[in-house]
């Protein structure tokens, strides 16, 4: 099946810093999707795409559909102690939905 | 409205033992599906369903069960459990199969 690769695995960064983390696969998909699980929680979707070169912000994020539809990039902009938790990124294709295996992100005050 | 409800959220189980976990939605998405969570795994999808009556396997189907009789419910049942069943599950519901999922808040399984 398709398998998406998410970097980093873990970022340890300081409050005010700015964050990058990203998702690739070998398979095209159609929609892209940024979920941010914090501690003890369920998932919430933060940001979707739907085509690509789309380039989309919600506050302090940004994320943008790569223009070969293999990719996707999450930015965080002035992080802040709550943005700690782990960020999944999901691409769907067909009705299938793919998750990576999470960018899990701690912010030191 | 209360999304999507899970119980138990913690469950210690003997090897062998069944189980089921509850999942109830009151969005009236047709669609509900379960995932496991494993640490560098990310989410992978047990089962699925996209309508009452209607279930399919995902991705790591093998030991668990499935049934969807109400729109409202999706239990996930473990027949004889076993140790790599120790994981988070986390039920999900959404309107169409690749819309915006809604989680529950997890259920912690550990097998012993």
């Amino acid at each position: 099946g398709q398998q998406l690769n998410q970097s980093p695995q873990s970022m340890f960064i300081q409050e005010g810093e700015d964050v990058s983390m990203n998702c690739t696969s070998s398979s095209i998909f159609n929609t892209w999707l940024w979920y941010k699980q914090d501690p003890g929680e369920g998932p919430v979707l933060l940001i979707a795409l739907y085509k690509a070169g789309e380039l989309t912000s919600n506050g302090r994020l940004t994320a943008q559909f790569g223009i070969t539809r293999k990719d996707s990039f999450l930015n965080i902009s002035a992080s802040i102690p709550s943005d700690v938790g782990i960020y999944f990124c999901a691409g769907v294709d067909n009705n299938d939905m793919r998750f990576g295996a999470g960018t899990r992100l701690t912010v030191k005050p | 409205n209360a999304g999507v409800t899970q119980t138990p959220k913690f469950q210690v189980l003997k090897t062998g033992q069944s189980m089921t976990l509850q999942c109830a939605q009151d969005m009236n998405h047709e669609y509900m599906s379960w995932y496991r969570q494993d640490p560098g795994m990310g989410l992978r999808l047990i089962h699925y369903s996209v309508g009452a009556g209607i279930t399919d396997q995902g991705e790591v189907p093998n030991g668990y069960n499935v049934s969807r009789s109400t729109t409202e419910d999706f239990p996930l049942r473990l027949l004889s459990a076993a140790p790599s069943q120790t994981s988070v599950y986390f039920c999900a519901s959404s309107y169409v199969r690749d819309g915006e999922l809604f989680f529950g808040e997890g259920s912690r399984l550990t097998v012993l």
